[in-house]
């Protein structure tokens, strides 16, 4: 168990909604990554977070937005979901902002657009 | 670029053989190599990892190399078992984020 909690685990949605992804940092850890994982890309970065602000953006479509609360929890929101949006989405947490950290993964988020 | 090379994409081996897998990076300012095993249904685990300053580091059955001249660097596992069938993931670092190697999916067979 990485200390990373990532809620739904499983998601099932309709082309055109909406859905909200949640993540948990481990306790201490600062800094929050949104990867999206698909058969054919693997591991794509999409944006980090840092103790509330953004940092870090990466290959994250603008349909695509991120937040981080207060209490470190982050929010990935998709929205107009297409079919090639299905993908299991991984947070992940790490105490600093430089990539030099470890960066430690969540179970992931698996999101299926029928 | 950005990218981050891996190979072999897929790796059988006899239980007890070993193994061995390997990436290239392109930008010369990484300094940071993490190794990942992703199992089945679950979120990739952080198995080992290697800074610039050092060309090898061994925990246990795990070893990973680095040659920063070539940009290269590997991950060995040796006295394979059952267990470590999993996806194997490199990663190298940039100053704005971690780019991750495609996958390798290592079967080991009793």
């Amino acid at each position: 168990d990485s200390g990373v909690t990532q809620t739904p685990k499983h998601l099932i949605t309709a082309t055109g909604q909406r859905v909200t992804l949640r993540c948990s940092p481990r306790s201490g850890d600062l800094s929050v990554y949104w990867y999206q994982q698909s058969l054919d890309q693997g591991l794509q970065f999409l944006i980090q977070y840092y103790n509330g602000e953004e940092r870090a953006k990466g290959n994250i479509l603008e349909r695509f937005s991120a937040q981080q609360f207060p209490d470190l929890h982050s929010e990935l929101n998709l929205s107009s979901l297409e079919l090639g949006d299905s993908a299991l989405y991984f947070c992940a947490s790490s105490v600093g902002q430089s990539t030099g950290n470890t960066i430690y993964f969540g179970e992931g988020s698996w999101l299926t657009v029928v | 670029g950005e990218n981050v090379e891996q190979h072999p994409s897929t790796l059988s081996v006899q239980e007890g053989d070993s193994a061995v897998i390997k990436c290239t990076y392109s930008d010369s300012a990484s300094n940071y190599f993490p190794w990942y095993k992703q199992e089945l249904g679950k979120g990739p685990q952080l198995i080992i990892d290697i800074r610039s300053n050092v060309g090898e580091k061994k925990d246990q059955r795990i070893a990973v190399t680095l040659n920063k001249t070539a940009k290269h660097f590997s991950l060995h596992i040796t006295e394979t078992q059952p267990e470590d069938s999993a996806v194997y993931f490199c990663a190298a670092s940039r100053p704005d984020k971690l780019i991750f190697g495609t996958g390798t999916r290592l079967q080991v067979f009793p």
